[in-house]
């Protein structure tokens, strides 16, 4: 079975500075795609990025990036120019390809990021 | 457009009294999840309809639970004989066929008295 893991309950970043969420997975599967999604205290979840496995490039969206180690099972958001809208509970998130006939997904237990003023 | 709505927003009910919770994806969505997330938790799957296939229940913590979706758009999840551990916000999201990315509606807070 497929696990995802976040092992920084809370991280804080002075505004404008960057800051890295980790997220290691396990999977036997080759095919998949990985996410992150915001939760801010409204508890709307938002996407934010997603990576799919066959893609080499790490994905980017504006502030958001990530690095996306496949062969170390690793899966780290990078926050640039950190605002405080950026402050929310980040969840990084697995589901399996669509070779595997399933579209469930499988979330880690989050990291609540403070942005500092 | 409408995003995925859920109601009610808020929910207090006594210990074994039956709830309802209800969820409307996004039109032409043939994708809908169910989760729930306890107080500083993370996401815990429940259940998955697509399309016209058999849901994949693997989720349901117990017995209790259900959930069904009528005329592959709203779906209803029903919790029997509620529990104090069943205390928690239920998230709803939807996804177009084949298209990984899910939206999520603002949950529903359920508190067992």
């Amino acid at each position: 079975a497929q696990t995802v893991t976040q092992s920084q309950p809370e991280m804080s970043v002075q505004e404008a500075e960057t800051v890295t969420l980790s997220c290691t997975y396990d999977t036997s599967e080759s095919d998949y795609y990985l996410f992150w999604y915001k939760q801010p205290p409204s508890r709307q979840m938002i996407l934010v990025i997603r990576q799919e496995a066959y893609k080499q490039q790490n994905a980017t969206e504006n502030r958001f990036s990530v690095n996306f180690q496949k062969a170390a099972k690793s899966f780290s958001l990078k926050i640039s120019d950190s605002q405080l809208g950026d402050a929310a509970m980040y969840f990084c998130a697995y589901r399996s390809g669509t070779t595997s006939g399933t579209y469930k997904y499988i979330f880690g237990t989050g990291t609540r990021l403070k942005v500092l003023a | 457009g409408a995003g995925v709505s859920q109601s009610p927003s808020n929910k207090v009910t006594e210990k074994g009294k039956d709830v309802e919770l209800r969820c409307d994806p996004i039109s032409g969505h043939t994708a809908l999840y169910w989760y729930r997330q306890s107080l500083g938790q993370g996401l815990e799957f429940l259940i998955y309809f697509q399309g016209n296939s058999a849901p994949d229940k693997s989720g349901l913590p117990s017995d209790r639970f259900s959930a069904e979706r009528t005329g592959g758009s709203v779906s209803t999840l029903t919790i029997q004989r509620t529990q104090q551990e069943d205390s928690a916000v239920y998230l709803c999201a939807s996804a177009r066929q084949g298209i990984y990315e899910q939206y999520f509606g603002p949950g529903t807070r359920l508190t067992v008295t």
